[in-house]
């Protein structure tokens, strides 16, 4: 069964530019969850979208969004970067919202640069 | 709030010594516990988890991990370093609160020395 994915691998970008990131969960997988690393840092949580809404979200601006499509895949949108935002910005699948049990699998990242 | 500190941003073993990652979880509820690996220029990996079933967990990898509630501990184990371990470990703390809400370390560097 194919794991989470993610699309782009790398990118780069100059700042006040905005970037849109895309995730396809596990088959099955019905919670979808965003997280930025930062070089040296763990990961830190932006969304969780459940059934297409969001359901809960970490202490990031408004310039970061995101959906759920019906496919239960999701995108991710920062607006107006900012030379901060150069993370990796990761994916996570579950199968519930609310479970804190659930395991959350991991996509692989999208190296976002910003110059 | 839930929080996890993870001890020694990096740690050095010689191969086949015991590997030891520390890491200690504050949590106004019951909390549940994860341990992730992270390779180089790769996603994360669940190794293990703590759901209250029992409190020693056994992971992939020959990893293992003892719930100490008097600690507040969930420290990570294993007993004899391959060098394929080599990699970044992120424990975590999860609780609900209306969404699955993930709490992650700074992270553990684990160098293993032939």
């Amino acid at each position: 069964d194919a794991g989470v994915t993610q699309s782009p691998t790398h990118l780069i970008k100059t700042r006040g530019q905005q970037v849109t990131l895309r995730c396809s969960p596990i088959s099955g997988h019905k919670s979808v969850s965003w997280y930025q690393q930062v070089l040296g840092q763990g990961p830190q949580f932006i969304f969780q979208y459940y059934e297409k809404e969001e359901r809960g979200r970490g202490n990031f601006p408004d310039r970061f969004s995101a959906r759920q499509f019906p496919n239960y895949s999701s995108e991710l949108n920062v607006n107006a970067l900012l030379l901060g935002d150069s993370a990796l910005y990761l994916c996570a699948s579950s199968t519930r919202d609310r479970s804190s049990t659930d395991t959350q699998y991991f996509g692989p990242g999208t190296r976002l640069t910003v110059l | 709030a839930q929080s996890v500190t993870q001890l020694g941003s990096h740690v050095s073993v010689s191969e086949g010594a015991l590997v030891l990652l520390r890491c200690n979880y504050s949590s106004s509820v019951p909390p549940y516990l994860f341990w992730y690996v992270q390779y180089p220029n790769q996603g994360l990996q669940l190794l293990l988890k703590y759901t209250s079933a029992a409190t020693l967990v056994k992971g992939i990898n020959g990893f293992e991990a003892e719930f100490k509630k008097s600690e507040t501990s969930f420290h990570l184990t294993k007993p004899s370093a391959h060098m394929s371990d080599a990699a970044e470990y992120f424990c975590a703390v999860s609780e609900t609160g209306g969404y699955q809400k993930v709490t992650f370390g700074i992270g553990t560097k684990l160098q293993v020395i032939p």
